[in-house]
């Protein structure tokens, strides 16, 4: 069975720093690898996905995320965080052809004026 | 023109009691899902329906029961409520051959 593991469970900034998001996950085939957000209060909304092909994959919001397959990695990054960047991530990963997706315990972020 | 919709949005019960989650999508998607996410904001799998027919059952207790009457609707049914089942139940839904997830927007279950 998959599994996932983010690093970071808090995460603290002042706006324009930029932001990496630590994402690991175990699983020995292919994957879809994917980051979630949830801005507080709301329902997840997907950032971005990586499916196949280049491994440096653009969002929404200015996000990417950079797939490194042998390290089994999926970190996510922005240049320069908002105050409106304040969230809870989600990074997620579903083997090929199974259709279930298992999230990791995701991050808060919590971006400060 | 909602995707992913739920009713209730909060639900507020005593334990003991049966209570029943509604979610629908009009994204003509495929495969339907039900997540539980706990006070730690820990996201889990619970059911999901392909075109109607169960495919994941995570290990969950028999008072959950699933019911999915077509393809756009997947509903949710509590027995016996207990104090352990207060979380967020989200509904989500994916289109066929494909796993990214459109959720709703929550259900807030709290059993008193």
């Amino acid at each position: 069975a998959q599994s996932v593991s983010q690093h970071n469970h808090h995460v603290i900034l002042s706006e324009a720093a930029s932001l990496e998001l630590g994402c690991n996950y175990s699983y020995g085939g292919t994957v879809n690898l994917f980051w979630y957000v949830q801005y507080p209060g709301q329902h997840l909304q997907l950032l971005l996905k990586y499916f196949s092909g280049d491994p440096l994959v653009k969002g929404i919001k200015g996000f990417e995320a950079e797939f490194i397959k042998s390290k089994f990695s999926f970190n996510l990054r922005k240049p320069s965080v908002q105050w409106s960047d304040t969230a809870e991530y989600f990074c997620a990963v579903s083997p090929k052809g199974y259709q279930k997706v298992t999230f990791g315990t995701g991050t808060k972020l919590q971006v400060i004026p | 023109d909602t995707a992913v919709s739920q009713t209730p949005k909060y639900l507020v019960t005593q334990m003991g009691n049966d209570k029943s989650i509604k979610c629908e999508q009009n994204l003509g998607h495929d495969t339907m899902y039900w997540y539980k996410q706990d006070s730690k904001k820990f996201l889990k799998i619970m059911f999901s329906y392909n075109n109607k027919e169960l495919i994941i059952n995570e290990t969950v207790p028999n008072r959950f029961s699933p019911k999915s009457p077509d393809k756009a609707h997947l509903n949710l049914h509590i027995n016996s409520l207990e104090l352990g089942d207060s979380a967020v139940y989200f509904c989500a839904s994916s289109p066929a051959g494909e796993d990214t997830q459109y959720f709703g927007p929550g259900t807030r279950l709290t059993v008193l």
